[in-house]
């Protein structure tokens, strides 16, 4: 199994909703990452778990809230966004320190903050 | 931190001819590059990557340089077709460090019938 899954594939919420993402990957990787994506530009970096542990956090603001329950999961949790955090979220998994340094995008979750 | 910039952000092909996409890096103590193919609407797909102690790496028709001195690398895609159309992601990374990609840019490939 090389997927990582993310659900939902589509979210529309207002700015004052609570929602999260989810991401699941059972290749046994250790690290996990989420990344956001607007349109025709490269995914950015938001947060990166090491075993369980939130290692990178790139200045993303308090409204998201990044959560990894056990080395399978990663959950972003999404609380008044602002219509500019409308964007494709990646999920993505891969080694910790490993011979093929792969990383593996799950298919997103598009996110429509109205 | 790493920067990564990513030449041409467009190019059209005919089917048929070669591609090349051309990166350069900031850091010298990235070893790690790979290159993502994302399609519209999918997810970004490894297609290839290299590491710092090879300079060259081929896989059929798509094959990856790396000038350490010079922190430039390219993608070269020959007998081009179709489906090789998509938007192409350099990106480089210290794998030692957890693998955390400094992405270029982006390319938009469109091969032409």
């Amino acid at each position: 199994d090389t997927e990582v899954t993310q659900t939902p594939k589509h979210l529309v919420m207002g700015m004052t909703n609570k929602k999260s993402l989810k991401c699941e990957q059972h290749m046994g990787h250790r690290a996990m990452y989420w990344y956001k994506q607007k349109a025709k530009k490269p995914p950015e970096l938001m947060f990166v778990y090491s075993y369980e542990k939130l290692s990178i956090n790139e200045s993303v603001p308090s409204r998201f809230s990044p959560e990894c329950p056990n080395s399978s999961l990663l959950n972003l949790h999404l609380h008044a966004l602002q219509p500019e955090d409308s964007a494709l979220y990646l999920c993505a998994s891969s080694q910790v320190k490993g011979a093929t340094g792969e990383l593996f995008f799950g298919e997103g979750s598009r996110l429509t903050v109205l | 931190g790493e920067n990564v910039e990513q030449h041409p952000s467009t190019l059209s092909v005919q089917e048929g001819d070669s591609a090349v996409i051309k990166c350069t890096y900031s850091d010298s103590a990235s070893n790690y590059f790979p290159w993502y193919k994302q399609e519209l609407g999918k997810r970004p797909q490894l297609i290839i990557d290299i590491r710092s102690n090879v300079g060259e790496k081929k896989d059929q028709r798509i094959a990856v340089t790396l000038n350490k001195t010079a922190k430039h690398f390219s993608l070269h895609i020959t007998e081009t077709q179709p489906e090789d159309s998509a938007v192409y992601f350099c990106a480089a990374a210290q794998n030692n460090a957890g693998n955390m990609l400094t992405f270029g840019g982006g390319t938009r490939l469109m091969v032409k019938p």
